[in-house]
């Protein structure tokens, strides 16, 4: 079965820090990865996806970047944070393939998340 | 450019009632519907994904609906319990299954015992 990993679940960094946030996933291959942002009443907001190794793709210009060193490893990653950065950071994997009566299915599953809070 | 919408933001009932969660969307080029559940401070579980060809899609209690030219899903939600808590997310795929969700702000329940 598949899984997905994402760590830390919480952390804190003050202003200024670098950021690398990391996220698994196991049991599958070739999946599209994604990186997503929730502040509070804001709702999920996309912040990078993948479709492949080294291809990703921005939703937000912001001071945050993503990288996909491997099949199944996403990597957030920031050179300085900003107050601003602070939020609930959730990696997600889908693998659309076609069931068996030739439907294409997309089901999106999500890790547990990283509480990001910058200080 | 889609936009989700669900509608109420916040629902508290007692123990029992069935319910029903709602949302919309501007663009009904969508591929897939999923409907997520989000427990404070965690990540979202997948409840159900109804395909663009489906009109409705059952797990336990619940039922989700999909009425695609009209832009709309429901959740129905039957014998609430309090262990139903949680923010409900509903999300679609934009086409065709390479790009990501979209999703609307959630709905967040309290089922009172």
């Amino acid at each position: 079965s598949q899984t997905i990993h994402q760590w830390p679940a919480t952390l804190v960094q003050p202003v200024g820090s670098p950021l690398s946030l990391e996220c698994t996933v196991e049991g599958t291959s070739n999946p599209n990865l994604y990186w997503y942002r929730q502040a509070a009443g804001r709702g999920l907001q996309l912040l990078f996806y993948s479709v492949g190794i080294g291809q990703i793709s921005s939703e937000v210009p912001q001071n945050l970047s993503a990288s996909r060193p491997q099949d199944r490893q996403f990597i957030l990653s920031s050179k300085k944070l900003l107050l601003s950065d602070s939020g609930f950071y959730l990696c997600a994997w889908s693998a659309p393939s076609l069931n068996r009566v030739g439907v294409l299915d997309t089901e999106a599953f999500f890790g547990q998340g990283t509480r990001l809070t910058v200080v | 450019k889609q936009e989700v919408t669900q509608i109420p933001a916040a629902l508290s009932v007692p123990e029992g009632e069935n319910l029903v969660l709602n949302c919309s969307f501007t663009d009904s080029a969508i591929y897939n519907l999923q409907w997520f559940r989000q427990d404070p401070g965690k990540g979202l579980t997948s409840l159900l994904l109804i395909q663009s060809s489906q009109r409705e899609q059952t797990s336990g209690r619940l039922n989700a609906s999909l009425d695609k030219s009209s832009g709309r899903s429901t959740l129905y939600i039957a014998a609430s319990q309090p262990g139903d808590s949680a923010t409900y997310l509903c999300a679609v795929d934009r086409n065709s299954g390479n790009t990501p969700l979209v999703f609307g702000k959630g709905t967040r329940l309290s089922v009172i015992a």
